[in-house]
């Protein structure tokens, strides 16, 4: 499959345990934060996004934190499993268009 | 409901030469991006259609330009290529709403 980023930061977690995935984003006025899941071959997938109303949001198994504070979004992943392995951009709303976070490898140890 | 489909998904060129990729959105979805995906650069947008009008372009040269059609498809096209354009090029849709859907991107290869 295509090579999504040949130097990322990798995560590296134990089945069955808890990820949690953090992000950096430089615009405090954005308003609206997305988190993608790229698998190898494959396009990035919407997991889970918040508003910047909101400073937590819950999905299946996936929970969005936001602290606009220290314009900082993590992703945390629970019961990690196998199928999770993937890179994970967080994405911010930069007035027109999404920016997009240089992305995190999600390696899950059997 | 089926996905965002792109096409050629791989595609090798040589310099100089220019290049047209695909992109069908999602049925009912206006609004068509397109995005640019190298291991050096990341994800960098190139620039983003809805209802035939580009909307929102970001910082590429001229030689990157795209249209849409009445259908909301859309294409993009590169002329005068240049090696640092390999990359995969990914489309993704909205329905105008902030959620986006990406297709599988087509793998640009430039010699």
């Amino acid at each position: 499959g295509e090579s999504v980023g040949l130097h990322l930061p990798t995560l590296s977690v134990q089945e069955g345990d808890n990820s949690i995935i953090n992000c950096a984003y430089s615009n405090s006025a954005s308003d609206y934060f997305i988190w993608y899941k790229q698998e190898s071959g494959k396009g990035p997938q919407f997991i889970i996004d918040i508003r910047s109303n909101m400073d937590k949001r819950q999905g299946q198994r996936v929970t969005v934190l936001l602290n606009k504070t220290v314009k900082h979004l993590s992703l945390q992943i629970a019961a990690t499993q196998p199928g999770d392995s993937a890179v994970y951009f967080c994405a911010e709303d930069y007035g027109q268009n999404f920016v997009f976070g240089p992305g995190t490898r999600l390696s899950v140890l059997p | 409901k089926a996905g965002v489909t792109q096409t050629p998904r791989y595609l090798i060129k040589t310099r100089g030469q220019q290049v047209t990729l695909s992109c069908s959105p999602i049925s009912g979805h206006r609004s068509v991006s397109w995005y640019q995906q190298t291991p050096g650069q990341g994800l960098q947008f190139l620039f983003e259609y809805f209802s035939e009008t580009q909307r929102n372009k970001g910082n590429f040269p001229g030689r990157f330009s795209g249209r849409q059609f009445s259908n909301s498809r859309s294409e993009m096209n590169v002329s005068t290529l240049e090696l640092g354009d390999s990359a995969l090029y990914l489309c993704a849709s909205s329905s105008g709403q902030f959620e986006q859907y990406f297709g599988p991107g087509t793998r640009l290869t430039v010699t």
